[in-house]
């Protein structure tokens, strides 16, 4: 199975500032990599998938970069709105849906 | 636009059975995987099991395999989510959402909170 390990497991920032996250398989998960928003009581949101793409309604500030074992979600500028929880995903081997990380917390 | 409705929270004591439910909007309902994800108190995200409303496919993470069962009704476009056995382990929140490009969820019930205590 594959394990997805985040990095760091807390980052304090303050609005305005540019939030870098880390997401790291354990092997290689090609292009197939999602990212999450979790708010506090909320349902998780998709921000990210397959790497690069934004999801419907995802502003420009969130971008997804990274190959193989290696990913990014980079927050250019902090809004309020964005301190919360983020998770990583990949794609197992169809129809098993892939791990999630165990989450960033974004604080201010 | 897609929409994913929850059942209410619930609470049940050890040993007691439970189904709960996601219904959905729209006849897209059942062209599209329908995921069950469970989240702990103050832990992560994990995925339970994927199920195919439109013939009722289904597909078990191995955790999870034997521990619950995923159903769909068509008819009412409405997923299911069922314990024969509650534990106090099984306390969580439970997610429902639609898989997109098979494997990503992209929209998401408001979650339906289960408390197993005795």
């Amino acid at each position: 199975e594959i394990v997805l390990t985040q990095s760091p497991a807390t980052l304090s920032l303050s609005p305005g500032e540019r939030a870098t996250l880390s997401c790291r398989a354990s092997q290689s998960v090609r292009s197939s990599l999602a990212w999450y928003q979790q708010r506090p009581g909320q349902a998780p949101r998709l921000l990210i998938f397959d790497v690069s793409n934004r999801a419907t309604g995802i502003p420009a500030r969130f971008s997804g970069s990274g190959s193989g074992t290696d990913f990014t979600l980079t927050i250019s500028s902090l809004e309020p709105e964005d301190f919360a929880v983020y998770y990583c995903q990949q794609r197992n081997n169809w129809p098993l849906l892939g791990t999630f990380g165990q989450g960033t917390k974004v604080e201010i | 636009e897609v929409q994913l409705v929850q059942s209410g929270a619930e609470v049940k004591k050890p040993g007691e059975a439970l189904k709960i439910s996601c219904k959905g909007s729209g006849q897209s309902f059942t062209r599209h995987w329908i995921g069950w994800v469970r989240q702990k108190p103050g832990q992560g995200l994990e995925w339970m099991g994927i199920i195919y409303p439109g013939d009722s496919n289904t597909r078990y993470s191995p955790a999870f395999r034997g521990q619950v069962t995923i159903s769909a009704d068509r008819s009412v476009t409405t997923a299911y989510l069922q314990w024969s056995s509650l534990k106090a382990s099984d306390t969580a929140i439970y997610y429902c959402a639609r898989v997109y490009g098979d494997y990503a969820l992209d929209h998401w019930g408001q979650g339906t909170l289960v408390t197993v205590s005795s």
